[in-house]
């Protein structure tokens, strides 16, 4: 199987450009997650997702940032008007189901879109 | 959430077990102990997970004291492609999100 696949492996955007990062998840799982890591920094959770659904944002920046995993296709995560302060390693993991009475399926993650902000 | 301590950085010698401690105190009854590895610049990378039981797979066995406070990776023969940042993150539940400390930095010397 493949694992969790990320695109583009590295972004470069001026200040004030979109970037958009996609996520295809391992097949057959249907919950993704996108986690931030600043330079120096751990990951840190963003968005939860489940197919067209956003189930958790609450680690998302209230503004500029939007993410969606539509019924076909990868999942999305939308920076407009991108700043310097944005540049960072952007993870994607998945996992297949989440049992909400249970354990936490486990998280597997993608190799990551660097993005760098001139 | 329950907070995690590891020490930040440890050394092994090529060939030779290497033992990562972890302390997580105030885990609750339904939380399961996960360790991932970063190797520089790729995503992090799934290990082993164990609730109460100790646990082994083809990468690493992990050890679970019997109150859950503390547990411990261990990696039987460390080569050099295990230098790595290792973390121990404490998942359950309804508790999806996981939460990244700053990790052991193992460092594995010929």
């Amino acid at each position: 199987n493949a694992g969790v696949m990320q695109n583009p492996r590295h972004l470069v955007r001026r200040r004030g450009q979109e970037a958009r990062l996609r996520c295809s998840p391992v097949k057959g799982h249907s919950h993704v997650y996108w986690y931030r890591q600043l330079p120096e920094e751990g990951l840190k959770f963003m968005v939860y997702l489940q197919k067209e659904n956003i189930i958790d944002e609450s680690g998302m920046p209230k503004e500029r940032f939007s993410a969606e995993f539509p019924k076909e296709g990868p999942s999305i995560l939308r920076i407009q008007q991108v700043v310097r302060g944005d540049s960072a390693a952007y993870f994607c993991a998945s996992s297949p189901n989440l049992g909400l009475a249970g354990p936490t399926d486990t998280q597997y993650f993608g190799p990551g879109t660097r993005l760098t902000v001139l | 959430d329950a907070k995690t301590t590891q020490p930040t950085s440890m050394d092994c010698a090529e060939g030779r077990a290497a033992n990562l401690p972890c302390n997580h105190s105030t885990i609750s009854g339904n939380e399961y102990v996960y360790w991932y590895r970063q190797i520089h610049s790729q995503g992090p990378q799934y290990i082993i997970h164990g609730l109460k039981n100790n646990e082994t797979n083809e990468m690493a066995s992990l050890i679970i004291t019997e109150d859950r406070k503390s547990s411990t990776l261990i990696l039987p023969h460390a080569t050099l492609r295990d230098t790595a940042v290792y973390y121990c993150i404490v998942s359950g539940g309804s508790n999806y999100k996981l939460t990244f400390g700053k990790g052991t930095l193992l460092t594995v010397n010929p």
